[in-house]
């Protein structure tokens, strides 16, 4: 399996564009989050899917971000409009069931920076 | 609430010296224990875990005992390699409907 994929791996953009982050789970797995790391603060969740329903979103910082995940296979964040203190590298990673339980399987990660 | 304290970062060692990183939890119950490792520019991989008190988990010369009278679950390794620099989160995960929560990550620097 290739293992989590996300894209782009790097994007420079210019305050209040919008930013889409992408991800594709490892097929199979039931379980899909987004974090986002930082210096000042770690590793935070943001959002996680089960089923492609989202069951915990109170790690997303605020109306500026949403995440969606149409189909088993893909997941989306965006950030609209985008400000510098969003900089930050985002990982999505996937696990196949019992939330917790099982290993998490990470993304290499998406580097934003916004300017 | 469930919480996991590690040490600060970043330690910084010679090759082949002995590495303890330190994680506590507070949890209630019988939590699961986690170490997972991020090498530079990468995403975090699991390093080795432990489900319950007493467990020790290994992985790679990696080595973490799961004590519930110290609610610690410390990393170690007898000598270290410069391939082994790398961020190090301890995580912890409780029985429910809650996913995994992680320490703020220790930054380890071997040096030749």
């Amino acid at each position: 399996d290739a293992g989590v994929i996300q894209s782009p791996r790097h994007e420079v953009t210019e305050m209040g564009q919008e930013v889409t982050l992408r991800c594709k789970p490892i097929s199979g797995h039931d379980y899909l989050f987004w974090y986002r790391q930082t210096m000042m603060r770690g590793l935070e969740l943001l959002i996680y899917f089960n089923n492609n329903v989202p069951i915990d979103d109170s790690g997303m910082p605020e109306d500026r971000f949403s995440a969606k995940m149409p189909n088993a296979s893909f997941s989306t964040l965006k950030i609209q409009p985008s400000e510098p203190r969003d900089s930050a590298v985002y990982f999505c990673a996937s696990s196949p069931g019992v939330l917790g339980a099982d290993t998490q399987y990470f993304g290499p990660g998406t580097r934003l920076t916004v300017l | 609430g469930n919480s996991v304290t590690q040490m600060e970062g970043p330690v910084t060692l010679s090759e082949e010296a002995f590495l303890t990183i330190n994680c506590t939890y507070t949890a209630t119950g019988y939590p699961s224990l986690f170490w997972y490792v991020q090498y530079p520019g990468e995403g975090l991989q699991l390093l080795l875990k432990a489900t319950k008190a007493d467990d020790k988990g290994s992985n790679k010369g990696f080595e973490a005992t799961y004590r519930k009278e110290t609610t610690s679950f410390h990393l170690e390794k007898g000598s270290v390699q410069v391939s082994d620099s790398a961020v190090y989160f301890c995580a912890l995960w409780n029985s429910g409907n809650t996913p995994l929560v992680f320490g703020k990550g220790t930054r380890l620097s071997v040096i030749a």
